[in-house]
């Protein structure tokens, strides 16, 4: 039973346009998303966060925005570079200081 | 640099045998949380520590256990190791805020 899913696992790009990456969840009760970008041989690196209570999270050159009917979020990236190019994962939590429940993750290249 | 130290870095063994995989978490985080990711999948929640005592379990394996010790370092003991047990496993911390945890670099293990 995956509650997260992002159903892309690739992602290519153009540097300089916009970057969407998109998460599906089922659980209803989820009350913080989470988007964590991963580099080989590293951990995931927290980048933006969005509460149920909110529908859009910015933060210089990303943007989360959260459709909780349709139990959707995406994320923005605006413009792309080439840096950015890594593994992305949306995550979710349905309780404060809880467990994470990531999706498959997206991975995101950004051509020159 | 997130702040949350792991050891090994990388983790060579055999079926049948047991290994310890050690997390410092950041100054001031009382909760650790254990993940693992196997091949092309997301994290997978394993368990998680709140100052020194259990707080959630996920799809922890019975061969597997952890603690957290006073100083707030965990460890994630694995035995009776299996082919299937290859992954990289990861810690995080957190304090809790906006639920963001905040990962280390993982150790791989391989299960010769």
């Amino acid at each position: 039973d995956q509650q997260v899913k992002q159903n892309s696992p690739s992602l290519s790009v153009q540097e300089g346009r916009i970057s969407i990456l998109n998460c599906d969840y089922t659980n209803s009760m989820f009350d913080y998303f989470l988007w964590y970008k991963k580099y080989p041989a590293e951990g995931p690196t927290f980048l933006i966060s969005i509460s149920s209570i909110k529908d859009k999270n910015e933060d210089g050159r990303f943007t989360v925005f959260l459709n909780k009917s349709a139990k959707h979020l995406s994320l923005h990236i605006v413009p792309s570079q080439p840096g950015d190019s890594a593994v992305y994962f949306c995550a979710a939590s349905a309780s404060q200081g809880g467990k994470l429940i990531f999706g498959q993750g997206t991975e995101l290249s950004v051509k020159p | 640099d997130s702040g949350v130290t792991q050891t090994p870095k990388h983790l060579i063994t055999a079926t049948g045998q047991r290994v310890t995989l050690r997390c410092s978490p950041r100054s001031g985080d009382l909760s650790v949380y254990w993940y693992q990711q196997s091949l092309d999948q997301g994290l997978q929640f394993l368990i998680q520590y709140y100052n020194g005592e259990e707080r959630a379990k996920g799809n922890i394996l019975e061969r597997f256990s952890a603690q957290q010790f006073p100083d707030l370092h965990s460890e994630l003991n694995l035995s009776s190791l299996e082919l299937g047990d290859s992954a990289l496993y990861f810690c995080a911390s957190s304090r809790g805020e906006k639920n963001i945890q905040y990962f280390g670099a993982g150790t791989r293990l391989s299960v010769l």
